[in-house]
């Protein structure tokens, strides 16, 4: 499978501020990105998805950024919530095929 | 309502006795993956489907096998469990390059 590695496995942070996750992949041939949510005991959740064309995509309290340049991109979650704690993957699609390969995972903690 | 839907949510299987893990979707997607999860890992990629093309992992054991009977059905057949095959194993579908995976609850599997 190709590399796809977050900086960061552990952040938390206080709620109502903002969070930063990062993520860094390795396959410039990557032009398909997803962020998922991970609750312990569940399957991955979408939250928000990017392709190469664009630089930042907003959703609802969320906003992804993707630097191609640096093959990096993170994803910022306003107001941060206690319902938003869980694990954050990010996952590239490659353009010669239908996998998606996930990176490592950000354990995200909310102190209320 | 699921739209991926995986069962049994947990199996407990013994060591070297076959085991197989279901999964069905109502989205009529073309692509079927299957992950396997280990705690506090990412998600790894074991094949997927494209209708009826198989895609295997290159790192993906023999012991792992697929079967996808018809667009709406895929099958995650392990022929001898090992204790290291002990995981959540996940189940996704998507429309094809470029589009949102979705994910199943998973199947948690024990090997005892």
């Amino acid at each position: 499978g190709e590399s796809v590695g977050l900086h960061l496995p552990t952040l938390s942070v206080q709620e109502g501020d903002n969070s930063i996750i990062n993520c860094a992949y390795s396959n410039s041939a990557s032009d398909y990105f997803i962020w998922y949510k991970q609750e312990s005991g569940k399957g991955p959740q979408f939250i928000i998805d990017i392709r190469s064309n664009m630089d930042k995509r907003q959703g609802q309290r969320v906003t992804v950024l993707l630097n191609k340049t640096v093959k990096h991109l993170s994803l910022q979650i306003a107001a941060t919530q206690p319902g938003d704690s869980a694990v954050y993957f990010c996952a590239e699609n490659i353009n010669t095929g239908n996998q998606f390969y996930f990176g490592t995972g950000t354990s995200l903690t909310v102190i209320p | 309502d699921a739209m991926v839907i995986q069962n049994p949510r947990y199996q407990v299987t013994q060591f070297g006795k076959p085991v197989t893990l279901s999964c069905s979707q109502t989205l009529n997607h073309n692509v079927m993956y299957w992950y396997q999860q280990k705690s506090s890992q990412a998600p790894k990629l074991l094949f997927h489907y494209y209708d009826k093309d198989f895609n295997n992992e290159a790192d993906t054991p023999d012991n792992f096998q697929s079967r996808r009977p018809n667009t709406s059905f895929c099958f995650l057949d392990i022929r001898s469990p090992g204790l290291g095959d002990a995981a959540m194993y996940l189940c996704a579908t998507s429309h094809g390059m470029n589009t949102e995976a979705f994910f199943g609850q998973g199947t948690r599997l024990t090997v005892v």
